[in-house]
């Protein structure tokens, strides 16, 4: 089974630049969510999607970021304009149904500069 | 509101026996995870535990004590490979949202 993935691994953008963060989970899974953790802090959740649907987008930090997941398969993440403290990594995780087996991707490294 | 402790940085030597300790203060937590993630890897699932007391596996063992707020993680017979960060994390009752504590890095010495 393939675990889930995220695209692309590394990105550097300019400050005010827009830079689009995707992840497709396990195939199947209803549940996809997405974490961020910013140099020397801990993890913290953005959101999460069931198929389609926003569940819970409490941890959205501002309306710069919005995530898509359309068709309830894979999802985006988009910040725009960036700006410097949106340095981090961004993670992407999934689960089917009440599952609490989360499954992580490798995350996506953002700098922006 | 939700906060979760764990000590920066850990070491120890190969073949010893360490135990990383998270506590936390919080309402409406189902149980706790912990995670291990290397350098620019993804965090990868270590256990849960949702009911008090220890749960092994393999040379990895996690303990929680929801009264006390309270959680370990036991690594035996420590090999250089389990250099990396453990995470520990608590998930929501009511969303299963993950609330994560910092990590900590624990450095294996030959």
């Amino acid at each position: 089974e393939a675990g889930v993935t995220q695209f692309p691994s590394h990105s550097v953008i300019e400050k005010g630049q827009t830079v689009t963060l995707r992840c497709d989970p396990i195939s199947g899974h209803d549940n996809l969510y997405w974490y961020r953790r910013v140099m020397g802090k801990e993890i913290k959740f953005l959101l999460h999607f069931v198929k389609e649907s926003k569940q819970d987008e409490s941890g959205m930090p501002n309306n710069r970021f919005l995530a898509e997941r359309t068709g309830g398969t894979y999802s985006t993440l988009k910040v725009q304009p960036a700006e410097l403290e949106d340095s981090g990594v961004y993670f992407c995780a999934s689960s089917q149904g009440d599952d609490l087996g989360y499954t992580f991707g490798s995350g996506t490294r953002l700098t922006v500069v | 509101g939700q906060n979760i402790d764990q000590p920066t940085e850990m070491t120890a030597t190969e073949g010893a026996i360490v135990q990383i300790n998270c506590t936390y203060q919080t309402s409406g937590f189902n149980g706790l995870f912990w995670y291990q993630q290397h350098a620019g890897e993804a965090p990868t699932f270590l256990s849960y535990n949702v009911l008090d007391g220890l749960e092994e596996k393999g040379r990895f063992s996690s303990f929680l004590s929801r009264s006390k707020g309270y959680s370990y993680l036991l690594l035996k017979e420590l090999q250089m490979k389990d250099s990396a960060s453990y995470l520990c994390a608590g998930i929501m009752d009511s969303n299963y949202q993950l609330i994560w504590g910092a990590g900590t890095k624990l450095i294996i010495k030959p």
